[in-house]
């Protein structure tokens, strides 16, 4: 079974520059999660959607960051203008409200903001 | 709000050593709890979870853990390390209809030959 796919795996890009990241959850999780994970504030949840629903985004840093769930298979995190501080590893990760929170993570992207 | 506390930040332990991760989280009401391990330059795995019954869970690579209700504590145990276990390891809570999951700032393990 695939896992959850994100891509990129790996984007480099200038500070200003709009930089988009993508997420395709497993079949049949309901819930989807983004997560930004540094060295200086661990992992951070930024996101979270049901039935692709925004459920909390309160842990999202500020306007320049948004995300949506325009169906149950993609998710994107969207960072317009990019800055040097938003780089980080950006994680996806799905579950299934009937298994209780278990998450299934993606392989992350790793964005480097110059 | 929930929250969750590691203790340890950076542990260094031989090779066959004791281990013992702490973790407390702060919530009201009925929470999931877990473990994820993050190999070097890997994404996180579910190492084990507790969701009700005997508090005592046990998971994979010969991990365990216990859940003290009354301590608000999840600690992670494995008697004898190896030098495989070199990771990251996040304790996380779960809580909520939507399930909500909130992580520890993370241990990172590091196991000497």
């Amino acid at each position: 079974d695939a896992g959850v796919i994100q891509s990129p795996r790996h984007e480099v890009t200038e500070m200003g520059q709009e930089v988009t990241l993508r997420c395709k959850p497993i079949s049949g999780h309901n819930s989807l999660f983004w997560y930004r994970q540094t060295m200086m504030r661990g992992l951070e949840l930024l996101i979270y959607f049901n039935n692709n629903v925004p459920i909390d985004d309160s842990g999202m840093p500020e306007d320049r960051f948004s995300a949506k769930m325009p169906n149950a298979s993609f998710s994107t995190l969207k960072i317009q203008p990019s800055e040097p501080r938003d780089s980080a590893v950006y994680f996806c990760a799905s579950s299934s409200t009937g298994a209780t929170g278990e998450l299934f993570f993606g392989e992350g992207s790793r964005l480097t903001v110059l | 709000a929930q929250s969750v506390s590691q203790h340890n930040h950076h542990v260094i332990l031989s090779e066959a050593a004791s281990l013992e991760l702490g973790c407390n989280y702060s919530y009201g009401g009925t929470v999931n709890l877990f473990w994820y391990v993050q190999y070097p330059g890997q994404h996180l795995q579910l190492l084990l979870k507790y969701f009700s019954g005997d508090p005592l869970v046990k998971g994979i690579k010969g991990f365990e853990a216990e859940f003290i209700k009354s301590k608000f504590s999840f600690n992670l145990r494995k008697p004898s390390v190896q030098w495989s276990d070199t990771a990251e390891y996040f304790c996380a809570v779960g809580s909520g209809g939507y399930q909500k999951v909130t992580f520890g700032t993370g241990t990172k393990l590091q196991v000497i030959p």
